[in-house]
Order: structure tokens, then C-alpha cells, then sequence
């Protein structure tokens, strides 16, 4: 069984600051992992996946995680946080070879500090 | 090119009574998945769709039960609401069951049970 946890259910960071997400996963197989954003009143919105090759993956809106085998994470970073950057953030893991269901974190809500 | 679609946005129900939920995919997209997120939690998968058959369920009973039809447009009804069926719904649609392919989420039906 896989599962997500999301260290950190709220987080603040001042507007132009470094924005860090934490994310662990457990999977008896090497996982997809991916990060969603969910902006209030809306659906998913996915920021980046990794699935193989390069470890250090980049998204949109100038987010990038890196996955790290040996620790089992998978966090979220931005260099510079903007104010529309303020929404909830969900970490997700699937099964490679498997359906495409995905198993979520509970969510790290970002509030940015003018 | 249309995103994912659902209907309603919101829905008040009373315990006891059942509900019908309607998602439309994105075009070309023959996969469905659906996902419940409950306040303040990360979507937890109820089942999948693809080419009409119903491909994989998460840890939800049996009244909650899904269609796809032949436009790969779906359904999820749900009996017997209970309190604890409040939460947002979501669908998803992708280009195949999967697990590298991404999926494209709805804004989601908020559903209520009084």
C-alpha cells in the first residue's frame, strides 16, 4: 500500500521568500510522484510529476521538487514566493504499471505574508 | 479544447436520499476517475472508468456505484447519503487508465447532506 505524508498542514512564507513543501512517501515500488495546487472553490491543478530519469524535476509558475530515493521525499520548493502562490498545495503518489489512481497527502495550505 | 466539466456545483441532500453526479471529460480523453475530498483532506480515489467498465476502486462501499457512457462522459451515484458523504467531488479525465498518463481535473461538485 502507498501512502503520503505532508509535513506541515499550514505554512506561511513572506512574499519574495523561499517557499518549502514537504512531502514523504511510502511505496513497495519505485512511486510516480506528483504536486497538485488547488486554488479555493476550484479543482487540481498539476505543478509537476516525476516518473523516471532526472531527479530534479521543474513545474509551472516557477516550482521544482526534487525526489530523493534514499530519504523517500519528494518536497516542493520555489525560490520567491509570489502573493497568488497562496493556495493549497497536495502531494500525490501512484504505482507505476498499476491504474492511474492516485493516493494524496492531506494538504499543506500557504498563506503569503505581504 | 474543453477541459473537464461537472454537474452541479453544489447540492443539498437530505440523509437517506440519492444523488447523481455528472462529469465530462476532456475530448479524447477515455478514462474517468473519481475522487472524493472531504474538508480540510486530501481526494481519496473511488473508483475508475475506462472504455465503459469500471477499472479499479478505492476502499468505498457499494453505494456508491459509477457509469461511463459511449462518449466516455460518467456518472457517480451514490444511495443512501449519509452525513459523512458531505465533500467535494471531483472527476478526472485522462488519455488512458495508466499511470503516466496525467490526469485533468474538474472544479468539482460540492455536495452537502443535511
Amino acid at each position: 500500500a502507498q501512502s503520503v505524508t505532508q509535513l506541515g498542514s499550514h505554512v506561511s512564507v513572506s512574499e519574495g521568500a523561499l517557499v518549502l513543501l514537504r512531502c514523504n512517501y511510502s511505496s513497495s515500488v519505485p512511486p510516480y510522484l506528483f504536486w497538485y495546487v488547488q486554488y479555493p472553490n476550484q479543482g487540481l491543478q498539476l505543478l509537476l510529476k516525476y516518473t523516471t530519469g532526472a531527479t530534479l524535476v521543474k513545474g509551472i509558475n516557477g516550482f521544482e521538487a526534487e525526489f530523493k530515493k534514499s530519504e523517500t521525499s519528494f518536497h516542493l520548493t520555489k525560490p520567491s514566493a509570489h502573493m497568488s502562490d497562496a493556495a493549497e498545495y497536495f502531494c500525490a503518489v501512484s504505482d507505476p504499471g498499476g491504474n492511474e489512481k492516485l493516493t494524496f497527502g492531506t494538504g499543506t495550505r500557504l498563506t503569503i505574508i505581504p | 479544447e474543453t477541459g473537464v466539466t461537472q454537474s452541479p456545483t453544489h447540492l443539498i441532500k437530505t440523509r437517506g436520499q440519492q444523488v447523481t453526479l455528472r462529469c465530462s471529460s476532456q475530448s479524447g480523453h477515455n478514462t474517468v476517475s473519481w475522487y472524493q475530498q472531504a474538508l480540510g483532506q486530501g481526494p481519496q480515489f473511488i473508483f475508475q472508468y475506462y472504455r465503459e467498465e469500471e477499472n479499479g476502486r478505492g476502499n468505498f462501499p457499494p453505494r456508491f456505484s459509477g457509469l461511463q457512457f459511449p462518449n466516455y462522459s460518467s456518472e457517480l451515484n451514490v444511495n443512501a447519503l449519509e452525513l459523512d458523504d458531505s465533500a467535494l467531488y471531483l472527476c478526472a479525465s485522462s488519455l488512458g487508465p495508466g499511470s503516466e498518463y496525467e490526469q485533468y481535473f474538474g472544479p468539482g461538485t460540492r455536495l452537502t447532506v443535511t
